[in-house]
């Protein structure tokens, strides 16, 4: 069946704008995660939705920030003023519920660029 | 606050040589720990999830084991093939977290 896609693969911006990246779970998976991958480290996560509600938001690093989820399927992550220090790979994971015995399956990521 | 670390952070060696690759983490509370890999320009593919309550799980010419107390886990690949190359990402999952916590991952390259 179909994975995790994200749209767009690559995005490049000016300083100050405004982004946003939208993420496909796989059909029927309740759980969505983003995470975001600076060069040469390991994901860092930002933020989980359960359904339509983010259930966790701690990840997210400031208020330019924000994620929704209105139907509890597709996902848009929403960067507002981007700053050069945004620049990234930005990755949506989702699984069929959350939970220590789930495994979460990733997208193969948007590379946000800001100029 | 959860730290994952993972040694070697790279490694090049011949095909068909046996390896492994080490991750250790600071707080023994896991709820589980994952081993992914992750191939240029493209997402995360899990390998293997050992759950806090195992010991090592297998998948092929993959052996992951777990020690929680000292907070230590290896990766084991056999018989190394070309198609191996990738980079390895080790990451926990930890009580009252709905994340996961990465390490940076080891590179891995392996010549033909």
């Amino acid at each position: 069946g179909a994975g995790v896609s994200q749209t767009p693969s690559n995005k490049v911006t000016e300083k100050g704008k405004y982004v946003e990246l939208r993420c496909d779970p796989i059909s029927g998976h309740t759980a969505l995660y983003w995470y975001r991958q600076s060069l040469g480290q390991g994901p860092e996560f930002l933020i989980y939705f359960q359904g339509t509600g983010a259930a966790d938001d701690s990840g997210l690093p400031n208020d330019r920030f924000f994620a929704v989820r209105p139907e509890g399927s597709v996902s848009t992550l929403k960067i507002q003023r981007t700053e050069r220090g945004d620049s990234a790979v930005y990755l949506c994971a989702s699984s069929l519920l959350a939970g220590e015995f789930v495994t979460q399956y990733f997208g193969p990521g948007t590379r946000l660029t800001v100029l | 606050k959860q730290e994952v670390t993972q040694i070697p952070a790279a490694l090049s060696v011949p095909e068909g040589e046996n390896l492994v690759l080490n991750c250790s983490f600071t707080d023994s509370a896991i709820y589980n720990l994952q081993w992914f890999r992750q191939d240029p320009g493209k997402g995360l593919t899990s390998l293997l999830l050992i759950q806090s309550s195992q010991r090592e799980q297998t998948s092929g010419r993959l052996n992951a084991s777990l020690d929680k107390s000292s907070g230590r886990s290896t990766l084991y690949i056999a018989a190394s093939q070309p198609g191996d190359s990738a980079t390895y990402l080790c990451a926990v999952k930890v009580g009252g977290a709905d994340g996961l916590t990465f390490g940076k991952g080891t590179h891995l390259i392996i010549q033909p």
